[in-house]
């Protein structure tokens, strides 16, 4: 079975820092490319971050800087190390699989998602 | 950034209509626009790729059409399963890639 399992999420001050990862499972991994999306409760879907098949980032505005994507293709996972993180960070992130449609990582869509982590910060 | 706008953000509809929700775009993205069904607690799910392609696994009644700037996401006749939120996402240009803020369809 196809599948993406986060984990890490868990309550941070501002400020602070935390650490989340995917499992990925049922898939070649080191073949897609990986997203971190996240959303507010009650508010609308915001993309974070993306990391191609040969491990190139790219991030929202909102979040350069301050989050690091990686991943481990021997492990199957996917991370997000979120640092200097802000109440307006506070959200379930999902990891999601990547579809290409097209040449470019960003030409795709998110065809597996995991089923989140929730992620608070609050002092 | 591409802004993407739905609507309308939510509708009221009766099982068996149906039912027509608009995405635009700030600019033009070509066909580059997905579709994504959310139900309430639940990880968004992939209905409609390239604004038109029905992903493996997706009933009929559900269509996508248009290209552009302007989409359209149609459901033939609406079935009970279908209460949920649905969001428009484009993927023509990044950073970043983009949704639109939902259109939540509720039972009437």
């Amino acid at each position: 079975e196809v599948q993406l399992v986060e984990s890490g999420g868990g309550l941070v001050q501002p400020g602070g820092s935390l650490r989340l990862s995917c499992a990925a499972s049922g898939f070649t991994f080191s073949s897609y490319d990986m997203h971190w999306v996240r959303q507010a409760t009650g508010k609308g879907l915001e993309w974070v971050s993306a990391i191609g098949t040969a491990g190139d980032p790219y991030y929202s505005g909102s979040v350069k800087g301050r989050f690091t994507i990686s991943r481990e293709n021997a492990k199957n996972s996917l991370y997000l190390q979120m640092n200097s993180l802000r109440a307006g960070d506070t959200a379930v992130y999902y990891c999601a699989r990547g579809v290409r449609y097209s040449s470019s990582w960003y030409e795709s869509a998110f065809d597996i998602w995991g089923q989140g982590t929730m992620v608070t910060v609050s002092p | 950034d591409i802004q993407m706008t739905q609507s309308p953000s939510s509708l009221s509809a009766s099982v068996g209509d149906r039912v027509t929700i608009t995405c635009r775009a700030s600019q033009s993205i070509s066909s580059y626009l997905n579709w994504y069904q959310q139900k309430p607690g639940k990880a968004p799910k992939l209905l409609i790729y390239t604004a038109s392609s029905l992903q493996s696994g997706v009933p009929s009644r559900f269509s996508g059409g248009g290209s552009g700037t302007d989409f359209t996401l149609t459901i033939s006749s609406l079935q009970p399963e279908d209460f949920a939120t649905y969001y428009c996402q484009q993927s023509y240009s990044t950073p970043p890639l983009t949704f639109g803020g939902g259109t939540k369809v509720e039972i009437k």
